[in-house]
C-alpha cells in the first residue's frame, strides 16, 4: 500500500481557502486518492475521490498533478464547522480492502 | 449515500465484563464490514475484516478470542469485547461496503458513527 505524508496540523481563519497537500510517492497505476473528514468522536466521512487532474464536488476540490505523486485537497471559504482531521488515503480498491489511515491533518479554523 | 449505524454510541462497563457492539447497514447489504479502533488523538487502526457468513480475518496483534466478531447477516456485524480491561477503552468504528438496492456494488466504504467504550 502506498504510504501517505501530510502535515500534522494547519490553522486558518473563517472565509479563507485551505489547501492540504498529501504526498504519495509510491502510488500505483490502479490506485485512487481519497480524502476523509473526521470530527471528534465521530466516524470518518467521505469527502472526495480522484484519479488524476481535478475533481470537484459541492464541498471540495481535489487537484492531482500528472505524476500523481501528490494531491491537494482544497476547501473553499472554510467555516468554524470545518475544524476537523482530514485523512488522505491511497488504495487500489476503496471498497474491497480495508483502508489504511495515516496520521491525518488536524485543521483548526478560527473566527 | 448508504448509512451505517452503530449501537450503543457510548458504553461504560466494569473491568472483567463483556461488551457487545452492533454495526448495521441500514439501506444496503453489507457483504464486508471492517472494524477499527481509535485511541485519543490517534489515527484509526484496523482490527479485523468481517465477511458475511465466514470467519473474520484479524490483523496482527489483535486477539481473536478477546475481540469476537460475528457477521451472521448482510446487514449486521457484531464486535464483542470479552473480559474487558481499562486498556480496551477506546473508540470503536465499523465501516461497510456492499450492494445497494439497485444491485450496484458500492466502490467506497461507509463508516458508522463509532462507539466510545470506557472500562472502569
Amino acid at each position: 500500500l502506498a504510504k501517505t505524508t501530510q502535515p500534522i496540523s494547519m490553522d486558518s481563519y473563517e472565509g479563507q481557502e485551505v489547501n492540504i497537500t498529501c504526498s504519495h510517492n509510491n502510488i500505483a497505476t490502479n490506485d485512487y486518492i481519497t480524502w476523509y473528514q473526521q470530527f471528534p468522536s465521530q466516524g470518518p466521512r467521505f469527502i472526495i475521490q480522484g484519479y488524476k487532474t481535478k475533481v470537484t464536488n459541492e464541498v471540495a476540490s481535489l487537484f492531482i498533478p500528472a505524476d500523481r505523486k501528490s494531491s491537494t485537497l482544497s476547501l473553499p471559504r472554510v467555516s468554524l464547522s470545518d475544524t476537523a482531521v482530514y485523512y488522505c488515503l491511497v488504495t487500489g480498491d476503496t471498497g474491497r480492502r480495508a483502508l489504511t489511515f495515516g496520521s491525518g491533518t488536524r485543521l483548526q479554523v478560527q473566527p | 449515500g448508504a448509512v451505517v449505524s452503530q449501537h450503543p454510541s457510548r458504553v461504560i462497563c466494569k473491568s472483567g465484563t463483556s461488551v457487545k457492539i452492533e454495526c448495521r447497514s441500514l439501506d444496503f447489504q453489507a457483504t464486508t464490514m471492517f472494524w477499527y479502533r481509535q485511541f485519543p488523538k490517534k489515527s484509526l487502526m484496523l482490527m479485523a475484516t468481517s465477511n458475511e457468513g465466514s470467519k473474520a480475518t484479524y490483523e496482527q496483534g489483535v486477539e481473536k478470542d478477546k475481540f469476537l466478531i460475528n457477521h451472521a447477516s448482510l446487514t449486521l456485524s457484531t464486535l464483542t469485547v470479552t473480559s474487558a480491561h481499562p486498556e480496551d477503552s477506546s473508540f470503536y468504528i465499523c465501516s461497510a461496503r456492499g450492494v445497494g438496492s439497485g444491485g450496484s456494488t458500492y466502490n467506497e466504504q461507509f463508516f458508522g458513527p463509532g462507539t466510545r467504550l470506557t472500562v472502569l
